[in-house]
C-alpha cells in the first residue's frame, strides 16, 4: 500500500517568507509526528498528533512554527517568517494507535533551504 | 534525563566482515528500543525493535540487535556486511509511559568492497 508522502520534496525560500509543508500519512494511522533533521544531526521532535486529542506541541522551537491536522489525516506544518536556521529536512512519520512500541513509518522528507 | 548515545559517528567495515553499530541508552522504566536506517536520498526505515522477551532480536535485511540490560546497550549487528548496507543508522528509545522517541545522533556505516 501507499506509504507516507510529503510535499514538496524541496523548497527554497527567502528569509522572512512563510512556508507550508504537507504530510499525507498512511491511511488508518492515528499517530502523526513531525521531526526536523539538520545536516549531520539526529532527529529533533517537533509535534505529535494522536487521533482527536490535543497535539503535543512541546518540540516546536518557536511561535513561528505551527501545525494542524485536518480530519485526522493530512497534516500541514507552517513556518512563518522563515530564518536561515530553519534550513533542514522536515520529516513526517505516522503510526498505528498510541502504543509506545509501535514503529513509525517515515515519509521521504521536505528539504527546506532558506536563503 | 533520558538519552541515547551512539558513540561512533562513522563505522568502516570491509564487505563480508561482521559489523557492529553501538547504542547505549538511559531511560526510566522498561525501555522500548528501535533501530532505523536511512539510505541516501530516502526516508527512514524501521529495522527492528526490542519490547520484551529474547535479548537477541532479528530484523530486516539480515540485521539483528542484542539487548543488554546490565550494560544498557542495544548494539546492531550483522554477520556479513554488504556494500548495500552503507547508510545512516539511528538508534531510538521510548519510555513505556511516553510516546516520544528519543533519538541517537546516528552512525554512518560505510561498507567497502
Amino acid at each position: 500500500g501507499a506509504g507516507v508522502s510529503q510535499s514538496p520534496s524541496n523548497k527554497v525560500t527567502e528569509k522572512g517568507k512563510d512556508v507550508e509543508l504537507r504530510c499525507d500519512p498512511i491511511s488508518g494511522h492515528t499517530a502523526l509526528y513531525w521531526y526536523r533533521q539538520s545536516l549531520g544531526q539526529g532527529l529533533e521532535f517537533l509535534i505529535y498528533f494522536q487521533g482527536n486529542s490535543a497535539p503535543d506541541k512541546s518540540g516546536l522551537p518557536s511561535d513561528r512554527f505551527s501545525a494542524e491536522r485536518t480530519g485526522g489525516s493530512v497534516s500541514t506544518l507552517t513556518i512563518q517568517r522563515t530564518q536561515q536556521e530553519d534550513s533542514a529536512v522536515y520529516l513526517c512519520a505516522s503510526g498505528e494507535g498510541q502504543s509506545p512500541y509501535n514503529e513509525q513509518f517515515f515519509g521521504p522528507g521536505t528539504r527546506l533551504t532558506v536563503l | 534525563a533520558q538519552s541515547v548515545a551512539q558513540p561512533e559517528d562513522q563505522v568502516n567495515v570491509a564487505e563480508g566482515n561482521p559489523l557492529t553499530v553501538k547504542c547505549t541508552y538511559s531511560v526510566s522504566g522498561n525501555p522500548y528500543l528501535f533501530w532505523y536506517v536511512q539510505y541516501p536520498n530516502r526516508g527512514l526505515q524501521f529495522l527492528l525493535k526490542y519490547i520484551t522477551g529474547d535479548n537477541l532480536v532479528k530484523g530486516s535485511y539480515g540485521f539483528e540487535a542484542e539487548f543488554n540490560k546490565s550494560q544498557t546497550s542495544f548494539h546492531l549487528k550483522k554477520p556479513s556486511a554488504l556494500v548495500s548496507d552503507s547508510a545512516l543508522y539511528f538508534c531510538a528509545v521510548r519510555d513505556n509511559s511516553n510516546y516520544q522517541l528519543i533519538w541517537g545522533a546516528g552512525t554512518k556505516l560505510i561498507i567497502k568492497p
